[in-house]
C-alpha cells in the first residue's frame, strides 16, 4: 500500500487503561504529524515530526499523552491512564517537508472509545 | 498568530447549483492555502492547493478555489454540484515561515437530489 497506514481502526478500552496508536507513514516522508478529531469536528493539532529534529508537542494536551517515531518512520502514540474526554479520532498525517507546498497525506485514523 | 476560518458549519445546495464553501486565514508570511475533503469514516483527502501564480486554482473532482490576497480568502468552489460530494470540508493553510498546517473548523456540504 501506498497510503498512510494507521493501527489499530478501532480501539475501545476502559476508562484508566493505556493505549498505543500506531501510524506507518508513506515511504520517504520526512514529516509526520498527528491529529486528533471529536465527532466529526476540526482537527485539533497533538504533534509533529521533521526528521531528525525535536519533535513540536506544542499540541499535547497532557502529560498523559505521548509520542515517539523510530527510525524516521513508524510513529506510535501513546495515552496514559485514559479518560472518557479521550475518545475521539486520532488521525496521522505525512508529507514531504523538502518545499512548503506539499500537502499532507492522511491516515483513516484510529477511532478510540473510552468506556 | 495563522489561523484560518470557515465561517460557516454547514452548507444545503441542490444537486447541479454551483457551490461555494467559505475560508478565510490569518498568516503572518505568504500563505500555502490547501483544500481537504472527508468523507465517513476516513481520513482527510488533498483536493487543491494554493502556493503562487494564477489566484484561480483547479483540483481534483472538478473543484477550483480563488484566492484573493486583499480579502484573505480562499473559497472553493464548483460550478455543479453533486450529491456524491456531500462530504465535510476542510481549509488549511500554512505559514512559509513554519511547517505546522493550521485547519479550519470544517465545513459540511449536503448536497440534495
Amino acid at each position: 500500500g501506498a497510503g498512510v497506514s494507521q493501527s489499530p481502526s478501532n480501539k475501545v478500552t476502559e476508562k484508566g487503561k493505556d493505549v498505543e496508536l500506531r501510524c506507518d507513514p508513506i515511504s520517504g516522508h520526512t514529516a509526520l504529524y498527528w491529529y486528533r478529531q471529536s465527532l466529526g469536528q476540526g482537527l485539533e493539532f497533538l504533534i509533529y515530526f521533521q526528521g531528525n529534529s525535536a519533535p513540536d508537542k506544542s499540541g499535547l494536551p497532557s502529560d498523559r499523552f505521548s509520542a515517539e517515531r523510530t527510525g524516521g518512520s513508524v510513529s506510535t502514540l501513546t495515552i496514559q491512564r485514559t479518560q472518557q474526554e479521550d475518545s475521539a479520532v486520532y488521525l496521522c498525517a505525512s508529507s514531504f517537508n523538502t518545499g512548503r507546498a506539499k500537502p499532507q497525506h492522511f491516515g483513516d485514523g484510529t477511532r478510540l472509545s473510552i468506556l | 498568530a495563522q489561523s484560518v476560518a470557515q465561517p460557516e458549519d454547514q452548507v444545503n445546495v441542490a444537486e447541479g447549483n454551483p457551490l461555494t464553501v467559505k475560508c478565510t486565514y490569518s498568516v503572518s508570511g505568504n500563505p500555502y492555502l490547501f483544500w481537504y475533503v472527508q468523507y465517513p469514516n476516513r481520513g482527510l483527502q488533498f483536493l487543491l492547493k494554493y502556493i503562487t501564480g494564477d489566484n484561480l486554482v483547479k483540483g481534483s473532482y472538478g473543484f477550483e478555489a480563488e484566492f484573493n490576497k486583499s480579502q484573505t480568502s480562499f473559497h472553493l468552489k464548483k460550478p455543479s454540484a453533486l450529491v456524491s460530494d456531500s462530504a465535510l470540508y476542510f481549509c488549511a493553510v500554512r505559514d512559509e515561515n513554519f511547517n505546522k498546517f493550521y485547519f479550519g473548523s470544517g465545513t459540511k456540504l449536503n448536497v440534495k437530489p
